[in-house]
């Protein structure tokens, strides 16, 4: 199975700040990285998909980028909103699997 | 407007059964693959299975932990997902999440999940 590594578990920021969230594979995926978004005792919801490319609806200020074993998702001008638990996911083979996620706190 | 929506939660006893659905709609339901994930209280999120569609035969993929206790299955016709749980244990305890694959790759579009809790 490929592990899925996030860093930090993790941070706080504040309003207006940027972030960054890393995640590592233990093996290389290309570009098979999906990023999502939950809020407590919500579902979780989609960001970004191919490592890079956002889901429709989704603001520009998240951002993905890597590839291989080394992805990082980037959130712009944070905002109170923003506050949730990150989590990525590789999907290039089976079974798929999920980081243990980075819970964002916003100052 | 995608909507896809969870049912048959509830409390179940070890080695119990239950079948959960997943009602879809605002979509072509049969052009996609489908999936199952869950979340234990407190916990990250857990791949379940994926059923692909027609053209892929209806094929489905398992995670170790539920393979031949658990079964995932459609309906095409009644825009319909479902998930056949069997030889339920406590560490089942979890929401369980359906979810729309994306091109026969990522995720798009999750319900708002259902509760199924194990314990006598």
């Amino acid at each position: 199975d490929i592990q899925m590594t996030q860093s930090p578990s993790s941070l706080s920021a504040s309003v207006g700040d940027r972030v960054t969230i890393t995640c590592r594979a233990s093996q290389g995926i290309n570009n098979y990285l999906a990023w999502f978004q939950q809020k407590p005792g919500k579902a979780p919801k989609s960001l970004i998909y191919a490592a890079s490319s956002l889901q429709s609806g989704v603001p520009p200020k998240f951002s993905g980028s890597g590839s291989e074993t080394d992805f990082t998702l980037t959130i712009s001008s944070l905002q109170p909103e923003d506050s949730a638990t990150y989590y990525c996911q590789q999907y290039h083979s089976y079974p798929i699997t999920f980081g243990q996620g980075t819970r964002l706190e916003i100052k | 407007e995608v909507q896809l929506v969870e049912s048959g939660g509830g409390l179940v006893q070890p080695g119990g059964s239950l079948r959960l659905s997943c009602a879809a709609s605002g979509f072509t339901f049969s052009d996609h693959y489908m999936d199952w994930v869950r979340q234990a209280p407190g916990k990250g999120l857990e791949w379940v299975g994926r059923t692909r569609k027609k053209a892929n035969s209806y094929t489905t993929e398992y995670a170790a932990s539920v393979k031949g206790r658990f079964t995932i299955s459609r309906d095409d016709s009644k825009n319909s997902l479902y998930l056949q749980m069997n030889s339920l244990k406590t560490e089942d305890t979890a929401v369980y999440y359906c979810a729309r694959v994306l091109n026969e790759g990522p995720f798009d579009y999750w319900g708002q999940g259902t509760l199924v809790t194990v314990s006598s």
